[in-house]
């Protein structure tokens, strides 16, 4: 069983759908992360949760929409998403808020690639 | 100017070759650094910290060079497995709110 797994891998929607990504970690951490990985671009950083509470909501538009309902499971619900939001969405952990606060280390899924029409 | 900095590549080298990688960046508060490696199509993972000293794991070699504000990956007897984008990530504050990655450099080694 992998550490941190996403689903689905592969999504295609259109502007009007509502969709939801899921993230599982079964690793023990108790902080979970959504990025979002665009071609030429770096990883963004969209949310943050510790403890399943929300710390961190990176200026990410609305029609996303993360949930945590305990600290092994993420979600990212998505409404009339665009075009330009086609991209891969990491779902990462931490022991902590990069525990220790140095050490560095997150442990990424393998990502949910996002096609919107 | 961007925060973290590195040239996208890609970077084609033979076998066995040594080879490089720079990364600027422009916070001088930064805390930590970090270069991870990304395969094709799948993710990041952690290659390494790099630490004040220097420091080595096989034939890696991450340095940190605060006055200059640059870190550098040197990978000496280059693998066809080490093809992969190695992606510079710097830490501001030590928490996760700072934590930056470059937008990666691409290595395609060669037989």
């Amino acid at each position: 069983e992998t550490g941190v797994t996403q689903t689905p891998r592969h999504l295609v929607m259109g502007m009007t759908n509502k969709k939801s990504l899921k993230c599982e970690q079964h690793l023990g951490h108790n902080a979970m992360y959504w990025y979002k990985q665009s071609a030429k671009k770096p990883l963004e950083l969209m949310f943050v949760y510790n403890f399943k509470e929300q710390t961190e909501n990176n200026s990410v538009p609305s029609r996303f929409s993360p949930e945590c309902p305990n600290s092994s499971h993420l979600f990212l619900h998505l409404h009339t998403l665009q075009p330009e939001d086609s991209a891969l969405y990491l779902c990462a952990s931490s022991q902590g808020p990069l525990a220790g606060g140095l050490s560095g280390e997150l442990f990424f899924g393998e990502g949910s690639r996002l096609t919107v029409l | 100017r961007k925060e973290v900095e590195q040239d996208p590549g890609p970077f084609n080298v033979p076998e066995g070759a040594t080879v490089a990688f720079n990364c600027t960046y422009s916070n001088s508060a930064s805390q930590s650094f970090f270069w991870y490696r990304q395969d094709c199509r799948k993710e990041p993972k952690l290659l390494m910290s790099v630490y004040s000293s220097g420091n080595e794991d096989g034939r890696f070699t991450a340095q940190l060079n605060r006055a200059s504000q640059y870190i550098s990956l040197l990978i000496r007897d280059s693998k066809l497995s080490d093809s992969a984008t190695y992606l510079c990530v710097v830490n501001v504050s030590g928490g996760y709110q700072k934590v930056t990655f470059g937008t990666g450099t691409k290595l395609q080694v060669i037989p």
